[in-house]
């Protein structure tokens, strides 16, 4: 069974860069799944931040694309979340997830990790 | 962005009664060329990641209780938990993935009254 887990800096500076990492153990990320992002705050509620197929193609949320970028580590079997020029409005719980078996795009997420927090302060 | 608005933000019900939460998106969530509508349901226990429990509308996802149903089409869809238990404490969010960016409604508070 497919499990997932955020690692990275609690803590980040505004303006700076916010980078978090996904382990995936139990399936390979070569298989043919979409692997997603999404980031949880009181203020904003459940966010999707974007997601990456096994073939390398991305799909971001619009109000976030100039800043994300999410790419894929195979031989680390893992996925990669990079969000730039940082403010408080970035404070949030970030989750990775995988999609669902066979969605050509834009895929629900099916399994979840426990995410992990991220505050941007000074 | 599509608007995904839920009603109401939270309920009491007793146990053993049933619990019904309301999603409207601000635009039809089905994808013409296979009929299948892009709206999914999850429960979120405290201190947990969301758990995906129904997919297009109406699918109930592996190892989901049978009390777990989802129905609805177009713009307006309804989660109904029949027969409540202790256990379905939670948060109830829809998610619509017709079009990017993905969107979750606000969320549904269930307790036990």
């Amino acid at each position: 069974q497919v499990q997932l887990q955020e690692s990275g800096p609690g803590l980040v500076k505004p303006s700076g860069t916010l980078s978090l990492t996904c382990v995936v153990s139990g399936g390979s990320i070569s298989s043919n799944n979409w692997w997603t992002w999404v980031r949880q705050s009181p203020g904003r509620g459940l966010e999707w931040i974007g997601e990456i197929h096994h073939t390398g193609n991305t799909n971001y949320n619009p109000s976030l694309k100039s800043r994300v970028t999410i790419s894929l580590d195979r031989p680390k079997n893992h996925f990669s979340l990079i969000l730039t020029s940082v403010t408080a409005a970035d404070t949030a719980l970030y989750y990775c997830a995988r999609g669902m078996l066979g969605v050509v795009a834009l895929s629900p997420p099916v399994v979840w990790g426990q995410g992990t927090l991220v505050t941007v302060s000074s | 962005d599509i608007v995904m608005t839920q009603s109401p933000d939270s309920l009491a019900v007793s146990l053993g009664e049933r619990a019904t939460i309301n999603c409207k998106s601000s635009q039809s969530v089905l994808y013409k060329s296979d009929n299948m509508i892009d709206l999914s349901w999850y429960q979120q226990k405290p201190g947990q990641p969301p758990q995906l429990l129904i997919y297009w509308a109406s699918t109930r996802e592996s190892g989901v209780p049978d009390r777990f149903s989802g129905s609805g089409s177009g713009t307006d869809f309804t989660l109904t938990i029949n027969s409540l238990q202790a256990e379905d404490v939670a948060v109830y969010y829809c998610l619509q993935s017709y079009t990017t960016p993905l969107t979750f409604g606000g969320g549904t508070k269930v307790e036990i009254k």
